[in-house]
């Protein structure tokens, strides 16, 4: 099975540039996670898809970060413009979800794209 | 708010020796309880879960929890470290709802020495 996949796997970009990445989620996961995870943190959770919905996107700088999942499978998330302390790595994760407690659906990782904004 | 507490940044332990690595957690209700585990360049990879029953949970790679709900720990512990374990550890809390969100702890990053 494959896992999930993120692209690129590194950017470097300068201050207020624009950038995007890209996830393809596990075949059939229903559930998409975008995670931000600053060096020398643990991953936060920017936003949740479930199909082609938004569930919770609390926590993501919507002045400047916007997420999209077109037709419930690939996604993508873009920062514009990029400031300084948006360098970290960003993780996306997919589950199959939903089910009955949303919690006990295990989430697998991609690999994650390193961003360093200069 | 609830939060995740990883007391130790950073543990080395010989190869063969055994290794505990600490998680204590805030939060109004016992939540689901994660550990994962992160190699240099990979994603996160999920070691364990614990959600109800028998509080010693067994997880991949020979790692094993325990859940010890006065103490609001969920610590991880493995016999015999081996090097490829070399990594860097997260526990993560979610909560016992549809309202999911896991939170993470810093992470421990763990050094194997020969």
């Amino acid at each position: 099975e494959a896992g999930v996949a993120q692209s690129p796997r590194y950017k470097i970009i300068e201050k207020r540039q624009s950038v995007a990445f890209w996830c393809n989620p596990i075949s059939g996961h229903a559930t998409l996670y975008w995670y931000q995870q600053i060096l020398g943190q643990g991953p936060k959770l920017l936003i949740q898809f479930q199909n082609n919905g938004v569930v919770d996107d609390s926590q993501l700088p919507k002045d400047r970060f916007s997420a999209e999942r077109l037709k419930g499978v690939d996604s993508t998330l873009k920062i514009q413009p990029a400031k300084l302390e948006d360098s970290a790595v960003y993780l996306c994760a997919s589950s199959p979800g939903p089910t009955k407690t949303t919690s006990t659906d295990t989430q697998y990782f991609g690999p994650g794209t390193r961003l360093t904004v200069l | 708010a609830q939060s995740v507490t990883q007391p130790d940044i950073h543990i080395t332990v010989s190869e063969g020796a055994s290794l505990e690595l600490r998680c204590n957690y805030s939060y109004g209700a016992t939540p689901y309880l994660f550990w994962y585990v992160q190699s240099p360049g990979q994603g996160l990879q999920l070691l364990l879960k614990y959600f109800s029953g028998d509080t010693l949970v067994q997880g991949i790679k020979g790692f094993e929890a325990e859940f010890k709900r006065s103490q609001s720990s969920f610590n991880l512990r493995k016999p015999s470290v081996h090097w490829s374990d070399a990594a860097e550890y997260f526990c993560a809390v979610g909560p016992r709802s549809n309202d999911y969100k896991l939170s993470f702890g810093a992470g421990t990053t763990v050094t194997v020495r020969a």
